[in-house]
């Protein structure tokens, strides 16, 4: 079975200073990794993904993300912070096991950036 | 493109009453899927279609009915609603499947079960 773990419901911090968003992640095979950003009263939008290859990645509005397999990890950076990316941020994981090709959400991190 | 469209945006029910969410898409995408986002629990998928003719059940599938006669379209219905369907519900699509390519999520219904 696949699973994701966000363990901060809320992340504060101020503007032009780095952020990170912590995801953990359990599945049988190989982890497929996706980052989404939700902005209010909007649907989800993709900002970066791990399949393969370079351990760090590389997405949308300068984010990126480092995948850690010892730790089971997939974290969220930002080296400086924006007011505007304050969002809700959601981690995804899909097992290569899974033939299912169903993704399995963490409950969401509330990213707070304060001027 | 209009990308993912979603009606309506709002939506009360009352409990027994039955409804389809409408959901479109223009991309030409293979794959459609329907979630429910609730506080704290993040996304949980409901139903799902590969393709025109082809449906399966997410997590949570009960009291929910899909069908997928075209491309564009995935509908989801809502049988008899209960409080418990009171939720945010998103519909996403993407190229044949969610491994190597990303999902594009519409702007969500926001439905209410009193």
């Amino acid at each position: 079975a696949q699973s994701v773990a966000q363990p901060e419901d809320q992340v504060n911090v101020a503007e032009g200073n780095p952020l990170t968003v912590k995801c953990t992640y359990s599945v049988s095979g190989n982890p497929y990794l996706f980052w989404y950003v939700q902005y209010p009263n909007r649907g989800l939008q993709f900002l970066l993904k791990y399949i393969t290859g370079d351990n760090l990645v590389k997405g949308s509005y300068g984010f990126e993300a480092e995948f850690n397999k010892s730790q089971t990890s997939f974290h969220l950076k930002k080296p400086s912070a924006l007011v505007s990316d304050s969002a809700l941020y959601f981690c995804a994981v899909r097992d290569s096991d899974n033939a299912g090709n169903m993704l399995t959400f963490g409950g969401g991190t509330r990213l707070m950036v304060k001027p | 493109n209009a990308g993912v469209t979603q009606t309506p945006k709002f939506q009360v029910l009352k409990t027994g009453q039955s409804m389809t969410l409408q959901c479109a898409q223009d991309m030409n995408h293979e794959y459609m899927s329907w979630y429910r986002q609730d506080p704290g629990m993040g996304l949980r998928l409901i139903h799902y279609s590969v393709g025109a003719g082809i449906t399966d059940q997410g997590e949570v599938p009960n009291g929910y009915n899909v069908s997928r006669s075209t491309t564009e379209d995935f509908p989801l219905r809502l049988l008899s609603a209960a409080p418990s369907q009171t939720s945010v519900y998103f519909c996403a699509s993407s190229y044949r499947s969610t491994t190597y390519n990303e999902q594009f999520f519409g702007p969500g219904t926001r439905l209410t079960v009193l």
